[in-house]
């Protein structure tokens, strides 16, 4: 089966960088995907990776380390709209596995 | 853009009441999903389906039925609600058997009285 671990809550100022980190346990590797969910809304595909090292699209940063079984999701220049929970999954065969998620409160 | 519509956004039901749950797409995608989501526990697969009259279980089947007559319907199935089943209902669909990419439903909640 698979488990991935990410921490529960970060806070952080608007302007500032926060990292979010996911390790895994999966049987059968193949990428590591991000999701960001607002209050209310329904779950929207951030990025995957699968092979080693840093995607970037715009503000936020995807890495994966496949030897370490550890990715993580950096979000720069934190603001207002980035406050919502952000959920690192695995896909298997067919399927798509998720972590508990982090919720990510951005202040003023 | 991918369309994913959940039939009801929010309903209230009775303990032991028989539960419809409907999920429509509109992009020919091959496999769907239905996904409880609670607090602090993230999402869990319920049920998948690869094709159509095609269904497998997912990591939480108890309680839980579905039905996938047509490729752009997947239908959740609660056939006696129970208050552990108040939870948000989330449908997603890909195209992709290995994807790192679904496309979700606004979800529908559901409390079970």
């Amino acid at each position: 089966g698979q488990s991935l671990e990410q921490p529960s809550e970060v806070t952080a100022v608007e302007g500032a960088i926060v990292q979010i980190n996911c390790t895994y346990q999966t049987s059968g590797f193949y990428g590591l995907s991000w999701y960001q969910q607002h209050d209310g809304g329904a779950p929207t595909f951030l990025s995957y990776n699968a092979l080693d090292g840093l995607e970037e699209t715009g503000r936020f940063s995807s890495f994966l380390s496949r030897s370490d079984s550890y990715g993580y999701l950096l979000l720069q220049e934190l603001q207002m709209k980035d406050s919502a929970s952000y959920f690192c999954a695995v896909p298997g065969d067919y399927k798509l596995s998720f972590g508990a998620g982090t919720t990510v409160t951005v202040r003023a | 853009d991918v369309k994913v519509t959940q039939s009801s956004r929010y309903l209230v039901k009775r303990t032991g009441e028989k539960v419809f749950l409907e999920c429509v797409q509109d992009m020919d995608h091959e496999n769907m999903f239905w996904y409880r989501q609670d607090p602090g526990l993230g999402l869990r697969l319920i049920y998948f389906s690869y094709d159509v009259k095609m269904k497998e279980k997912g990591d939480i089947p108890e309680g839980y039925s579905v039905s996938r007559e047509k490729k752009e319907r997947f239908s959740l199935i609660l056939e006696s609600a129970s208050t552990n089943q108040t939870s948000m209902y989330l449908c997603a669909t890909t195209s992709q058997g290995r994807s790192g990419e679904l496309f979700f439903g606004e979800g529908s909640r559901l409390t079970v009285l």
